[in-house]
């Protein structure tokens, strides 16, 4: 079974410009979350996707967003990108909302 | 608000030397509790996770960890390492509300260095 699938593995975007990454989950599985790592802050959840809908955000602004699809893919997109958004964005996907998370291997975004 | 504490940033041990890395979670509720590994560059793989039951749980590569609620520690053991398991360790906690899922919170990490 193919593990979750995020591209680009890699991004290098201006200031002020926007972004959209992209997320396929394992088969079969419906939630897809998203966090935010960097050395400072850590981990961050960003949202949480189940069928189609939103059903938690974290502590980011707005310029944060993110989609998901009927067949289970999700997007997020980041507008108006600021240096402190260089990070590695990890998506995860499980079954339902409370089994365990898989990880994909995360798309690198350097903002210059 | 829900909080995990890895108090080791690093750790080093020698190889085939006994390892336990420490996690200390804070949560109202019975908490899903989680072990994860990331190695440079690379998303997080899952090593074992607790939901309910037996408060020791097995994983993958070795690893065992031991719930205990008296102590909110969720504490990570390996009896010997091997050069392979260098890498960031990573203990969360799940935690969900209506129906849906607020997100996995995150310890610091710590970081793990095998002496040859």
């Amino acid at each position: 079974k193919a593990g979750v699938t995020q591209t680009p593995r890699y991004l290098i975007k201006t200031r002020g410009q926007q972004v959209t990454l992209s997320c396929s989950p394992i088969s079969g599985h419906r939630s897809v979350s998203w966090y935010q790592q960097t050395p400072g802050q850590g981990l961050q959840f960003l949202f949480e996707y189940f069928s189609e809908t939103q059903r938690n955000k974290g502590n980011f602004p707005g310029r944060f967003s993110g989609r998901q699809f009927s067949n289970s893919r999700s997007e997020m997109n980041v507008s108006t990108l600021e240096l402190g958004d260089s990070a590695l964005y990890l998506c995860a996907s499980s079954t339902t909302v409370n089994t365990e998370a898989f990880f994909g291997q995360g798309t690198r975004l350097t903002v210059v | 608000a829900q909080s995990v504490t890895q108090p080791d940033i690093h750790i080093t041990v020698s190889e085939g030397a006994s390892l336990e890395l420490r996690c200390n979670y804070s949560y109202g509720a019975t908490p899903y509790l989680f072990w994860y590994v990331q190695s440079p560059g690379q998303g997080l793989q899952l090593l074992l996770k607790y939901f309910s039951g037996d408060t020791l749980v097995q994983g993958i590569k070795g690893f065992e960890a031991e719930f205990k609620r008296s102590q909110s520690s969720f504490n990570l053991r390996k009896p010997s390492v091997h050069w392979s398991d260098a890498a960031e360790y990573f203990c969360a906690v799940g935690t969900y509300s209506g129906g849906g899922a607020d997100g996995l919170t995150f310890g610091k990490g710590t970081h793990l260095i095998i002496q040859p």
